[in-house]
């Protein structure tokens, strides 16, 4: 049962442009997303988070957008760099319960120069 | 540069055999939580340490097992390996009660499984 979906296994984006990454999630109960990077041989790295009681957080390059009501968010890079080529995973958690968090099966993202 | 680091960084095992990775959480970080990594997939929560008790299990059997050290390292023991156990194994820690919560990852290790 995957509770986290991110159905784009893969995305190539030409440099300076937007890069839009999905995620989908089927548990109710999710109040804490998350999105993590990961290069080759390194372990994923924090990007970005929401909460549920929000509906967008911005941090430099990087915003996501959470909708609730479509269990559905999205991580915006804008503008689009060649060192953002990597896996990006989405992740979700409830919080009461700790932060064990469910990924997805990540989307892996080229920038091309 | 996440402060959390892993070892070994790589290993090879033959089934049924015994295996134990260690991890050293950043300095503080009160929770440690096991992560298994198969190829082309996220990774997938195995279990949560916090104070030295185990503070929730995600789906695998009880082969798979764990202890938190009070000088912030932690070891996964997987028993009587199989050729699914083939992953990377991340561990993360965090400080619970911070705002963010945010888990910070190590490098991994990649266990192979023959």
């Amino acid at each position: 049962d995957q509770q986290v979906k991110q159905n784009s296994p893969s995305l190539s984006v030409q440099e300076g442009r937007i890069s839009i990454l999905n995620c989908d999630y089927t548990n109710s109960m999710f109040d804490y997303f998350l999105w993590y990077k990961k290069y080759p041989a390194e372990g994923p790295t924090f990007l970005i988070s929401i909460s549920s009681i929000k509906d967008k957080n911005e941090d430099g390059r990087f915003t996501v957008f959470l909708n609730k009501s479509a269990k559905h968010l999205s991580l915006h890079i804008v503008p689009s760099q060649p060192g953002d080529s990597a896996v990006y995973f989405c992740a979700a958690c409830h919080m009461e319960y700790g932060n064990k968090l469910v990924f997805g099966a990540g989307t892996i993202l080229r920038v091309k120069s | 540069e996440t402060g959390v680091t892993q070892s070994p960084t790589h290993l090879i095992k033959t089934r049924g055999q015994q295996v134990t990775l260690r991890c050293s959480s950043q300095s503080g970080h009160n929770t440690v939580s096991w992560y298994q990594q198969a190829l082309g997939q996220g990774p997938q929560f195995i279990f949560q340490y916090y104070r030295e008790e185990e503070n929730g299990r995600g789906n695998f059997p009880p082969r798979f097992s764990g202890l938190q050290f009070p000088n912030y390292s932690s070891e996964l023991n997987v028993n009587a390996l199989e050729l699914d156990d083939s992953a990377l194994y991340l561990c993360a820690s965090n400080w619970r009660g911070a705002s963010k919560d945010t888990q910070y990852f190590g490098p991994g290790t990649r266990l192979t499984v023959l």
